[in-house]
């Protein structure tokens, strides 16, 4: 089975931290995926990676950015917290090409910024 | 017009019946249609997937396409309490291979004993 692993189930930050949200999978997925979360809102994406060091920005990338050094690893950076972006995170992966979009997720952080 | 819509919702119905859950979508190019389940606190899972038009059955789940109509839909028989989670609809891009998907903003369901 795929495991998308996410390093933390609940963080609770400061105002103005910067924040690091980290998420490894174990298929060797060249896609993976940062999604917020909110009531009513749906699934938002943030950010995407379709190979190392690429990014592509989704919906809302304002006030995040993301890192991936290794194909395993894709990391999401709150340069500076706000009380906005409490939210649910959740990461995911697939692989590439027509017919392989099946999306995997982990099991998401709850992030409260304070 | 938002690329995936969903009936709002949310949707009750008693245990034993059939659920039916629909989605449209904007682009007429799209070749891929998931629906995942995400219960109350949970991260989404994937439950079916469908590429073809017609009808697709997995035990009580069945997905049904049409493109030219442009709507997916989920049917859930002999409803299960169990069943009571919120159902997303996603679909890839046409002429897109970088696998982005886009939700639909999910519909509530209910199953009553």
């Amino acid at each position: 089975d795929v495991k998308v692993t996410q390093s933390s189930r609940y963080l609770v930050k400061r105002t103005g931290e910067k924040v690091f949200l980290e998420c490894v999978q174990d298929m060797d997925h060249e896609n993976m995926f940062w999604y917020r979360q909110d009531p009513g809102l749906g699934l938002r994406l943030i950010y995407f990676s379709y190979d190392v060091k690429m990014k592509e920005k989704g919906d809302i990338p304002e006030g995040y950015s993301v890192s991936r050094e290794k194909k395993e690893r894709f990391s999401l950076i709150l340069e500076s917290a706000s009380t906005n972006q409490t939210s649910m995170y959740l990461c995911a992966s697939s692989l590439q090409g027509r017919y392989n979009e099946k999306l995997f997720f982990g099991s998401g952080t709850q992030l409260s910024v304070l | 017009q938002k690329e995936v819509e969903q009936n709002s919702g949310p949707l009750s119905v008693p245990e034993g019946a059939i659920a039916s859950l629909n989605c449209t979508y904007s682009d007429r190019g799209s070749q891929s249609f998931f629906w995942y389940r995400q219960y109350s606190g949970k991260s989404p899972e994937l439950i079916m997937f469908i590429y073809s038009n017609g009808d697709k059955e997995d035990g009580r789940f069945t997905a049904q396409l049409n493109k030219a109509s442009q709507y997916v839909s989920l049917l859930i028989r002999d409803s299960q309490p169990s069943d009571s989670a919120t159902y997303l609809c996603a679909v890839n891009k046409g002429g897109s291979t970088l696998g982005r998907l886009y939700f639909g903003r999910g519909t509530q369901l209910t199953v009553w004993p």
